[in-house]
């Protein structure tokens, strides 16, 4: 089966960093992707990992461990726009994306 | 690059009376396209894969005879909702990617309201 696992909700204060966790067991792995979502909105891609490490977009890095199923978000010098859902995606067996339940983050002042 | 166009952004209709929600890729061709659907403060739901030139693959419990999908072109698919009811009420969003190992991209969504 198929499985992505994240925490449900995260708060955390403007400017500090915060780190969102996915746990995931897949059939097959083709990448791990992480999205933004704002309320009412649709999804926007931020990053992606396809190797083990750490990828670094500006304030955003996400790194992968295969080995583990792991992966994680990490957002540095949060801004009140951040706050948002997170949802971790695996591209699994056939190439088919799987979301996971995403993790709303609130940042407050 | 990878851009993902939807429309319209919203629509209110009536019971019973059926719905069209396009979903164009601008600046590349896709011949997978996919549908989702989310309701309020609930993940993406996977409903189709729409493939170019043949017939749509639809998930486990998505009635395929109310939800119609239409693969015309590499930079079109269009989702008829028939015969819609209340329960149909939700955010509908497409998606694609410009090869099967790159992000999926999505349009800005449809949020439709059943009367």
């Amino acid at each position: 089966g198929q499985n992505i696992d994240q925490p449900t909700e995260m708060t955390a204060t403007e400017g500090a960093i915060v780190q969102i966790n996915c746990t995931y067991q897949t059939s097959g792995f083709n990448g791990l992707f992480w999205y933004q979502q704002h309320a009412g909105e649709a999804p926007t891609f931020l990053s992606y990992n396809v190797l083990d490490g750490l990828e670094e977009k500006g304030r955003f890095s996400s790194f992968l461990s295969r080995s583990k199923g792991y992966s994680y978000l990490l957002l540095k010098e949060l801004q009140m726009k951040d706050s948002a859902s997170y949802l971790c995606a695996v591209n699994g067996y056939g190439q088919n994306f799987v979301f996971g339940p995403g993790t709303r983050l609130s940042v407050l002042p | 690059g990878a851009v993902v166009s939807q429309h319209p952004s919203w629509v209110i209709c009536k019971s019973g009376t059926s719905v069209k929600i396009e979903c164009r890729s601008l600046d590349f061709q896709a011949t997978t396209m996919f549908w989702y659907r989310q309701f309020p403060k609930q993940s993406l739901m996977l409903m189709a894969t729409s493939n170019e030139g043949s017939k749509a693959t639809y998930e486990q419990g998505v009635e395929k005879d109310k939800f119609l999908i239409n693969h015309a072109s590499l930079t079109l698919s269009t989702l008829t909702v028939t015969s819609a009811h209340p329960e149909d009420s939700s955010f509908y969003i497409c998606s694609a990617r410009v090869d099967r190992l790159s992000p999926l991209h999505f349009g800005n969504g449809t949020r439709l309201t059943v009367t």
